[in-house]
């Protein structure tokens, strides 16, 4: 089986810094991905991790370390537009036909509300 | 290049009908990706089609099928509606070409198809 924990809210004002955490129970792991959502709107890709270790892209950075079974979306300075729902997506092997394919599992989400 | 499509954007049945769902992936992309959005349950994955072929299948009753055809379009069926289908379903192309060495290609997300059982 799989299942993903993050924490359900996170709040932080304009400018701060704020991390928002992924642990990972999963029988199968290719990698870890992370997407937003804003209210209304169809998840967007923001991040993909496969190998432990930091990427960076603009404000946005991601962390994965395989051995925890964790990992984490960094978003830096703030704005008022990344107030949205952010999501942890394990990519796991598990597929209808052995090794086959990819199966995605996402996690609760997280709804970051940034406060001017 | 034009986004993923997905029609209708808003549907209302009764419990026991049946709905089709459509879902016109990004030119070039052969993955085609289905998932069930609930606030109760977040975004649960529900198959993914590839080449006309089911690859991977989450844990969805039999009433929900899906079906690929040769130009990547998807479709998705809900047989016997209950009230708990009442839903946003999203559907996402990406360009895996899939296996346990392949390059992660990110999803890209239709608007869904907000679904309303009464």
């Amino acid at each position: 089986g799989q299942s993903l924990e993050q924490p359900s809210e996170v709040t932080a004002v304009e400018g701060a810094i704020v991390q928002i955490n992924c642990t990972y129970q999963t029988s199968g792991f290719y990698g870890l991905s992370w997407y937003q959502q804003h209210d209304g709107g169809a998840p967007t890709f923001l991040s993909y991790n496969a190998l432990d270790g930091l990427e960076e892209t603009g404000r946005f950075s991601s962390f994965l370390s395989r051995s925890d079974s964790y990992g984490y979306l960094l978003l830096q300075e703030l704005q008022m537009k990344d107030s949205a729902s952010y999501f942890c997506a394990v990519i796991a092997p598990e597929g209808a036909a052995g090794n086959y394919g990819q199966n995605f599992v996402f996690g609760p989400g997280t709804r970051l509300s940034v406060l001017p | 290049k034009a986004g993923v499509t997905q029609t209708p954007r808003y549907l209302i049945k009764t419990r026991g009908q049946q709905v089709t769902l459509s879902c016109s992936p990004i030119s070039g992309h052969r993955s085609v990706s289905w998932y069930q959005q609930t606030p109760g349950q977040g975004l649960q994955f529900l198959f993914e089609y590839f080449s006309e072929t089911q690859r991977n299948k989450g844990n969805f009753p039999g009433r929900f099928s899906g079906r690929q055809f040769s130009n990547s379009r998807s479709e998705m069926n809900v047989s016997t509606l209950e009230l708990g289908d009442s839903a946003l379903y999203l559907c996402a192309s990406s360009l895996s070409a899939g296996g346990e060495y392949y390059s992660y290609n990110e999803q890209f997300f239709g608007p869904g198809t907000r679904l309303t059982v009464l």
